[in-house]
């Protein structure tokens, strides 16, 4: 069975406190790992997505890297407005729709 | 990316009444899918709608309890029948990036009381 599990579920920094969430994932072959930001009372908002081992991608203050079993939120000198939870999920291979799977998140505070 | 309104936003509903959630898209999209979000917890798919078809429930999930419209490609309902507290969540709407059928973009939710 697919799985997803984000760690830490909070965190608070201080504004410029560089930092990183972490996603681990157990997938019968990935097809695509994704970030999503969700503030609250919205729906996620899509980020990233990465689709094989040592890619990367970069969106201003935040950087998503892939390994075989788990993916890095980087987040380099948050700013209050970073302030949000952070979903991870992963899509398995396979014909057709493949459903996404979902971490639980990591709430992020940054204090100014 | 495709903007998705919801509605209603929000609501607080008695138990054993349904509600039915109405989904909205800019443009036509083959898939559209419905998600729970309970508090805590990750994003669940309830179903897969496509247009012209029975909309495909996960495990878990059934047609009675749930039952899902799909009337053409730009619109999407989700009812939720026979409500009980645990129904109490955010049920959020979804479609794959048209063009492209892997990311995913969502509607902004609808948080759900049942008292």
């Amino acid at each position: 069975e697919d799985q997803v599990t984000q760690s830490p579920e909070a965190l608070r920094l201080q504004e410029g406190e560089s930092s990183s969430l972490n996603c681990s994932y157990t997938v019968s072959g990935l097809r695509g790992l994704f970030w999503y930001r969700q503030d609250p009372g919205k729906g996620p908002e899509f980020l990233f997505t990465l689709y094989s081992a040592g890619e990367e991608k970069e969106k201003e203050r935040l950087k998503a890297t892939l390994t075989k079993k788990e993916s890095f939120l980087h987040i380099t000198a948050p700013k209050p407005e970073d302030s949000a939870t952070y979903l991870c999920a992963v899509q398995a291979l396979g014909t057709g729709f493949q459903k996404l799977v979902f971490g639980t998140g990591t709430r992020l505070l940054v204090s100014p | 990316s495709a903007v998705i309104s919801q509605k209603p936003s929000r609501d607080i509903c008695q138990r054993g009444t349904s509600l039915t959630i109405q989904c909205q898209v800019d443009s036509q999209v083959t898939m559209m899918f419905w998600y729970r979000q309970q508090p805590g917890q990750s994003l669940t798919l309830i179903a897969t709608a496509n247009q012209g078809s029975e909309a495909t429930y996960e495990s878990g999930f059934v047609i009675d309890k749930f039952p899902i419209s799909r009337p053409n490609l730009t619109f999407s309902t989700l009812t939720v029948s026979n409500m009980s507290p645990e129904d109490s969540s955010i049920y959020l709407c979804s479609v794959a990036s048209p063009g492209r059928g892997t990311e995913a973009f969502f509607g902004q939710g609808t948080r759900l009381t049942v008292v």
